[in-house]
């Protein structure tokens, strides 16, 4: 089953405008971390914010916050006051129980800032 | 400032070469992966490392091998490319903490003519 689900392919987003991009997981374990990633088209991954299982705060970091919500097993990602250099795709990732390292990435959502 | 590294970051190769993808960190974690990624999609974890001499497959069968002979250094190797191996590897690594997250390096795409 898939553990992360980003069911946006592609978005369009007016600069200086914000945007939302979904992420649902599904997991068992009661800890666990969500993150996200930015992959520009240079190809390197880039990280923007991390939100722990047993946060009680929503995760912000910038212009970048996390919507969590853990009863819908939901981490979206909002980017306010979009730039054209946010124009990349945008990875949610999760690290499921917290003695464990490894991540299980989304599909990604490709998001375009238009001027 | 992450500090990771790969080598090539292009490659063009034929089939049935044998080739070998650097990977090198300068942060002394202990935690390195590799991930391969098709153009426009997902990361799969193909190996993995926590530490010296120690190595795991990951989620996603490769073909391809690693070894960590050194904390620094953790390069993966195809003894003999196919084109099937054409994609986007990705090296990482993560420290202790607290929220582990992965620092990536800029990514070797190979192509296997």
């Amino acid at each position: 089953a898939q553990k992360i689900t980003q069911t946006q392919p592609g978005m369009f987003v007016q600069e200086k405008e914000a945007v939302t991009l979904d992420c649902t997981y599904d997991t068992s374990d009661p800890s666990y971390g969500l993150f996200w990633y930015k992959q520009p088209s240079s190809g390197e991954m880039i990280f923007l914010i991390y939100q722990g299982s047993y946060d009680q705060q929503n995760a912000t970091e910038g212009r970048y916050s996390l919507n969590f919500q853990k009863a819908r097993k939901s981490a979206n990602l909002v980017i306010s006051a979009s730039q054209l250099g946010d124009s990349a795709m945008y990875f949610c990732a999760m690290r499921e129980d917290l003695n464990d390292y490894k991540l299980s990435f989304g599909a990604g959502t490709t998001v375009t800032v238009r001027a | 400032e992450a500090d990771i590294y790969q080598t090539p970051r292009y490659l063009v190769i034929g089939t049935g070469k044998k080739i070998t993808l650097e990977c090198s960190q300068t942060m002394g974690h202990d935690k390195m992966y590799w991930y391969q990624q098709d153009p426009g999609m997902e990361l799969h974890l193909i190996h993995y490392s926590y530490g010296v001499n120690s190595t795991e497959k990951g989620d996603l069968s490769s073909e391809s091998t690693v070894s960590r002979i050194r904390t620094e250094h953790f390069p993966l190797t195809l003894e003999s490319a196919r084109p099937s191996h054409t994609s986007q590897y990705l090296c990482a690594s993560s420290d202790q903490g607290p929220t582990y997250e992965q620092y990536f390096g800029p990514g070797t795409r190979l192509t296997v003519t």
